[in-house]
């Protein structure tokens, strides 16, 4: 199984909006709706911050929100603060295996 | 409040089988219907789901890994487990309890600090 595809790395200044793609197939972000979002901070444990394409957990800032078009998921970080300056990782529930994969995360760099 | 805690040995021979253990606290895995699992993170990479098991049994394990993966509960101690044989360096990674009180493939919502697992001779 292929992981999803993600940019290495995107950035923006305060304020700003910036959107991360996690690119898959038809057997995984086109064919369902599970596809959630994770931030990371280097040395502590990821943390949930979208599921089922564009639902936030309780307690995630309404700055944070997902979509999906095709077989392409999107994250969108509005209001851009040095906070988000993380690392973020997509995941898809893919069915070819009936199991869940990962993209390769992107580097957010708040400039 | 949902806690996880990983335990096990910070250094594998390669060949050898690595053994974790994830401890729970706050909710009986019994009682629930939430599925818990493992997910890994070698150094300087990405994510890998490993697998994760429902409290009656059911298991899902990343198929590049199933031949070599077991994980089971055991409800008694309230406690998670994860062996993963014949080990290579490529296994070395920070390894992370994990549970999904949503649906199985919605999301992960609760982890632990995760345990970081070197392979060496």
């Amino acid at each position: 199984q292929s992981a999803l595809t993600q940019p290495a790395s995107v950035s923006g200044s305060p304020g700003q909006s910036i959107t991360i793609s996690c690119t898959g197939t038809s057997s995984d972000i086109g064919g369902y709706n599970y596809v959630s979002w994770y931030q990371h901070y280097t040395g502590k444990a990821p943390k949930l911050m979208i599921y089922d394409v564009n639902y936030r957990p309780s307690g995630v800032s309404n700055r944070f929100s997902g979509s999906k078009s095709g077989n392409t998921a999107s994250l969108t970080i509005s209001g851009l603060q040095t906070e988000d300056e993380a690392d973020y990782y997509c995941s898809s529930y893919t069915g070819s295996s009936t199991s869940v994969i990962f993209g390769g995360g992107t580097k957010v760099t708040v400039l | 409040q949902l806690q996880l805690q990983e335990s096990g040995p910070g250094l594998v021979k390669p060949s050898d089988t690595l053994s974790l253990t994830c401890t729970v606290s706050g909710y009986s895995i019994s009682s629930s219907s939430y599925y818990w699992g493992w997910i890994r993170q070698p150094p300087g990479k990405g994510l890998e789901w490993i697998g994760s098991i429902y409290y009656s049994g059911s298991t899902y394990y990343n198929p590049s890994l199933k031949s070599r993966v077991t994980i089971s509960v055991d409800t008694s101690g309230n406690q998670l487990s994860l062996k993963l044989s014949s080990v290579t360096a490529a296994d070395a990674a920070v390894y992370y309890c994990v549970t999904t009180t949503i649906h199985l493939w919605s999301g992960i919502d609760y982890w632990g600090q995760g345990t970081l697992v070197s392979v060496s001779a």
